[in-house]
């Protein structure tokens, strides 16, 4: 069965430093991946997400990740964080089949230091 | 466009009592998701629908019923709520399959 591990349940860095936010998957064929962010009291908004080609993908706010088949990863890192950056972030990955279900991983939460 | 609106906001119920949860989109989306989310545990899948007039269980079905009478919407009903089913749901929606989902604001729900 397909399954999603993040294993840091918190991370704090500090302003302007870099990011790297661990995701590992479970999955037969290629996945499907993504990853989305979910500000306090909020719904979650996609950050970008990895179907084929390019391994290395660009999403919203200055943020990418590196699929690693490999390895199992989709690690999600940005060079310079910000203190808006203070959220939880979720990878997931697609379920396959004609459901577009999607299974999540039980999030970061990542605290900004000034 | 509004995107994904779930409705209420907020709730609180007692123990046994009964309610729906209204989710609606106006992107003409096929496929409807409804999640709960618990500290801890992500989100986990309650029940999901690939088109009006379907409906299917997900990953924590038990409880829970839904409806999809029409494409923009999917309701979500508690008939006996119990203080287990406390916490926030997220209605969520997408376009075709391997797409990403597009979700609401979500719904905090207290059983007392």
């Amino acid at each position: 069965a397909q399954s999603v591990t993040q294993p840091d349940i918190h991370i704090t860095v500090s302003e302007g430093a870099s990011l790297e936010l661990r995701c590992n998957y479970s999955y037969g064929a290629t996945p499907y991946l993504f990853w989305y962010v979910q500000s306090p009291g909020q719904g979650l908004q996609l950050l970008l997400k990895y179907f084929s080609g390019d391994t290395l993908v660009q999403g919203i706010k200055g943020f990418e990740a590196e699929f690693k088949r490999s390895q199992s990863s989709f690690n999600l890192r940005k060079p310079s964080v910000h203190w808006s950056d203070a959220a939880e972030y979720f990878c997931a990955v697609g379920a396959g089949g004609a459901t577009n279900k999607l299974i999540f991983g039980t999030g970061t939460l990542l605290a900004v230091q000034p | 466009n509004a995107g994904v609106t779930q409705t209420p906001k907020f709730r609180v119920l007692k123990t046994g009592q009964s309610m729906t949860l209204l989710c609606a989109q106006d992107m003409n989306h096929e496929y409807m998701y409804w999640y709960r989310q618990d500290p801890g545990m992500g989100l986990r899948l309650i029940h999901y629908s690939v088109g009006e007039g379907t409906t299917a269980k997900g990953e924590v079905p038990d409880g829970y019923n839904v409806s999809r009478l029409k494409k923009q919407n999917f309701l979500l009903g508690l008939e006996s709520a119990a203080p287990s089913q406390t916490s926030v749901y997220f209605c969520a929606s997408s376009d075709t399959i391997y797409n990403e989902q597009f979700f609401g604001p979500g719904t905090r729900l207290t059983v007392l």
